[in-house]
C-alpha cells in the first residue's frame, strides 16, 4: 500500500503564477482533506472532498484557491496568481470517511519567489 | 466550531524524563481526540487517539487522558528517548463532522 501520495514535495512559483498540487488518496480510500501549515500555525483546515463532491470549504479562501476530487485521478488543489503569503506547507490526508484516523500525505511544500 | 488549544508551544526534557503535554476543546459535542507525530519535514503521522466514551487509553510509553467534563485531554511520554523528538499535534473531532481541528503544535525537544 502507497500510502497517501503527495506530488511535486518541493513547488517554487514566481508571483503571479499558479500553483497546482495533487493528492492521490491511500487504496480504498475516498475522502480526502486539505490542510496548509505554517510555523507556528499548526494544521489549518481548508478543504474536505469526496469524488467529484466539495463536502466543506469552510476553510478555503474564496479568492484564487480551488479544489477539486475527480471520478478519475487525483484530488488537485490549485492557487492562481501566488503571492508570498501563500508560501507553505500543504498536507493532504484520506480517510474511509468519518474522520477517525486520518493518513496524512508527505506534503507539498510551496515557495513564492 | 471548534476550537482547540495546546500547551506547551515548547518543552524541553532530559532524556528518561517524563513528558506531558495538554490540549483543551470548546465544543462538547467533540468525541475523538487523535494525536499525532511530526518529525522535521515528514508527515504527521498517528501515535494514539482517545473516543469520548474512554477516559484513559496507553500504548508502551504513551498514554491519553480524557476529561469530558473539562473539556480537556492530555499526552503523556514516559521514559522519553532522543527519537521522541518531534512536533505533537492533538486534535478533535465533532460529532456529525468529519474535519479535524488541531492545536499548533508542541516542540518536544529530548536531550540525551
Amino acid at each position: 500500500n502507497a500510502g497517501v501520495m503527495q506530488n511535486p514535495r518541493h513547488l517554487v512559483r514566481r508571483r503571479g503564477q499558479e500553483a497546482r498540487l495533487r493528492c492521490s488518496p491511500m487504496k480504498g480510500h475516498s475522502h480526502v482533506y486539505w490542510y496548509r501549515q505554517l510555523p507556528e500555525e499548526g494544521l489549518k483546515f481548508m478543504v474536505y472532498l469526496q469524488k467529484e463532491n466539495i463536502i466543506d470549504e469552510s476553510g478555503m479562501p474564496k479568492e484564487r484557491f480551488s479544489a477539486e476530487f475527480p471520478k478519475e485521478g487525483p484530488s488537485i488543489l490549485r492557487i492562481q496568481q501566488v503571492v508570498r503569503g501563500d508560501s507553505a506547507a500543504y498536507f493532504c490526508a484520506s480517510d474511509e470517511g468519518g474522520g477517525y484516523g486520518y493518513t496524512f500525505g508527505s506534503g507539498t511544500r510551496l515557495t513564492v519567489v | 466550531g471548534e476550537n482547540v488549544e495546546q500547551h506547551p508551544s515548547t518543552l524541553s526534557v532530559q532524556e528518561g524524563d517524563s513528558a506531558v503535554i495538554k490540549c483543551t476543546y470548546s465544543d462538547s459535542a467533540s468525541n475523538y481526540f487523535p494525536w499525532y507525530k511530526q518529525e522535521l519535514g515528514k508527515r504527521p503521522q498517528l501515535i494514539i487517539d482517545i473516543r469520548s466514551n474512554v477516559g484513559e487509553k496507553k500504548d508502551q510509553r504513551i498514554a491519553v487522558t480524557l476529561n469530558k467534563t473539562a473539556k480537556h485531554f492530555s499526552l503523556h511520554i514516559t521514559e522519553t528517548q532522543p527519537e521522541d523528538s518531534a512536533v505533537y499535534f492533538c486534535a478533535a473531532l465533532r460529532s456529525g463532522y468529519s474535519t479535524l481541528t488541531f492545536g499548533k503544535g508542541t516542540m518536544l525537544l529530548v536531550s540525551p
